[in-house]
């Protein structure tokens, strides 16, 4: 397994477009988690799944944002009708909650970074 | 939730000991004590977790003092490559995933 994928990598839109990214965790991993980076600030959680089901949301997720996990395993974030202030990176991440070799960790990976114009 | 307090930037110099300080006056007797690792345009990488004393691992230890209410990340013989911001969290991996909080980090900028 070659870890986390995100696509796209790069992503510009206008404004009051929808996208679409994706996000493809290690393939044994239950839990996956969605993050947004802005510059020089840590990630800020915005929800996470175990298995299929999307157990929290942020209050950061308005209801433009949306995140599926069909089938626990790769997932979506889409966001409607975006802003501006919607330019980040979208960070995703896995991780395996019963597994003591890997101490809960989270995998991430390489970020969908997002530019709203 | 457990916010955690570090040093917004530090500078060493290759072969140094980094030392990095977090602090958490309010962990919860749940949460553990995690460091990440963030290079630019790359989402974070884990370097460590622990719970209490000292875990060593093959890139780094952490320090855990009895009352939990800070810790230290120590990088040993740094190099160049460890210029990255690093980040300390704190709370119960095995339950809310919200309530894991990244911070703004601490920039460490190696020099040779």
């Amino acid at each position: 397994d070659t870890g986390v994928s995100q696509d796209p990598r790069h992503k510009i839109t206008k404004r009051g477009q929808n996208v679409t990214f994706r996000c493809d965790p290690i393939s044994e991993h239950n839990r996956l988690y969605w993050y947004r980076q802005t510059l020089g600030q840590g990630p800020e959680f915005l929800t996470y799944f175990q298995n299929e089901a999307q157990l929290e949301k942020s209050r950061l997720l308005s209801d433009r944002f949306s995140a599926e996990r069909p089938k626990g395993s790769f997932s979506t974030l889409e966001i409607q009708r975006t802003e501006q202030g919607d330019s980040a990176m979208y960070l995703c991440a896995s991780s395996s909650l019963f597994s003591d070799d890997l101490d809960n960790e989270q995998f991430f990976g390489p970020g969908t970074r997002l530019t709203v114009l | 939730l457990a916010k955690t307090t570090q040093p917004i930037s530090m500078d060493s110099y290759e072969g140094q000991e980094v030392n990095i300080t977090c602090s958490h006056n309010n962990i919860a007797t749940n949460d553990y004590i995690t460091w990440y690792q963030q290079f630019p345009s790359q989402g974070p990488r884990f370097i460590i977790q622990g719970y209490k004393t000292k875990v060593t691992n093959e890139v780094a230890s952490l320090f855990i003092p009895a009352d939990r209410k800070s810790s230290t990340l120590s990088l040993p013989r740094v190099s160049l490559s460890d210029t990255a911001v690093y980040y300390c969290l704190v709370g119960d991996p095995y339950s809310s995933a919200s309530k894991i909080i990244f911070g703004s980090g601490t920039r460490l900028s190696i020099r040779p």
